[in-house]
């Protein structure tokens, strides 16, 4: 069946520090890949999406890129502020599931001032 | 302003007793799901409905039951059945086409 799997937290960076959180995927056909980020107490927030193989979402700094290959859909983020500490969730669906949310099990970030 | 609504913020329920989680949408989607979150774990779905009067079962059903009777409100029902209820309960929307799906602030349930 369809899976995700993203790298064990948490993860502690200083600010100003490069990000990465790998997320790679099992799927029977062609999904779309998301990434949600929750602050505490609080639901998920939609953070970027990618549809289709190469597509690159980005949002308030962060990117991914849907590398079918590899079947990877990375998180990066070039300098990140004390605000981007949350859990970071990647999830991916398919059209003939009826919509079905399949998510990796989160990635805790801390960023240190 | 157009998003998902969830109430009450907290809920108690004691040992035999149904409890109902509301969940109301405005933003005119027609699926709707229900998500259960565990301490340091990821979302498993509960039941979805991908138009009125219409419901799946997903991963973990039992012990909770649902209602699709109007496209903007899908409530959750907690009932005695279900043995370990506390949990974050998360309510989400999506359009069909699109696919990416929109979350409430979600309820915390506990069990006195």
């Amino acid at each position: 069946g369809n899976s995700v799997t993203q790298m064990e937290g948490p993860v502690t960076l200083s600010e100003e520090a490069f990000l990465t959180i790998n997320c790679t995927y099992t799927a029977t056909g062609y999904p779309s890949l998301f990434w949600y980020v929750q602050y505490p107490g609080e639901g998920l927030q939609l953070l970027l999406k990618a549809t289709k193989a190469d597509d690159k979402g980005s949002n308030k700094g962060f990117e991914a890129t849907y590398r079918k290959e590899t079947t990877s859909f990375h998180l990066e983020k070039g300098s990140v502020q004390v605000s981007d500490s949350a859990v970071y969730f990647c999830a991916l669906t398919e059209r003939n599931q009826g919509g079905k949310l399949i998510f990796g099990q989160g990635t805790e970030l801390s960023v240190k001032p | 302003d157009g998003g998902i609504t969830q109430s009450p913020k907290y809920l108690f329920r004691k040992e035999g007793q149904n409890v109902t989680l509301s969940c109301e949408q405005n933003l005119n989607h027609d699926a709707m799901y229900w998500y259960r979150q565990d301490p340091g774990q990821g979302l498993r779905l509960i039941y979805y409905s991908q138009i009125v009067n219409d419901f799946q079962k997903g991963d973990i059903a039992e012990g909770y039951s649902v209602s699709r009777e109007k496209k903007e409100s899908f409530p959750l029902t907690v009932t005695s059945a279900q043995k370990n209820p506390t949990a974050f309960y998360l309510c989400a929307s999506s359009n069909s086409r699109e696919s990416a799906q929109y979350f409430g602030p979600g309820t915390r349930l506990l069990v006195l």
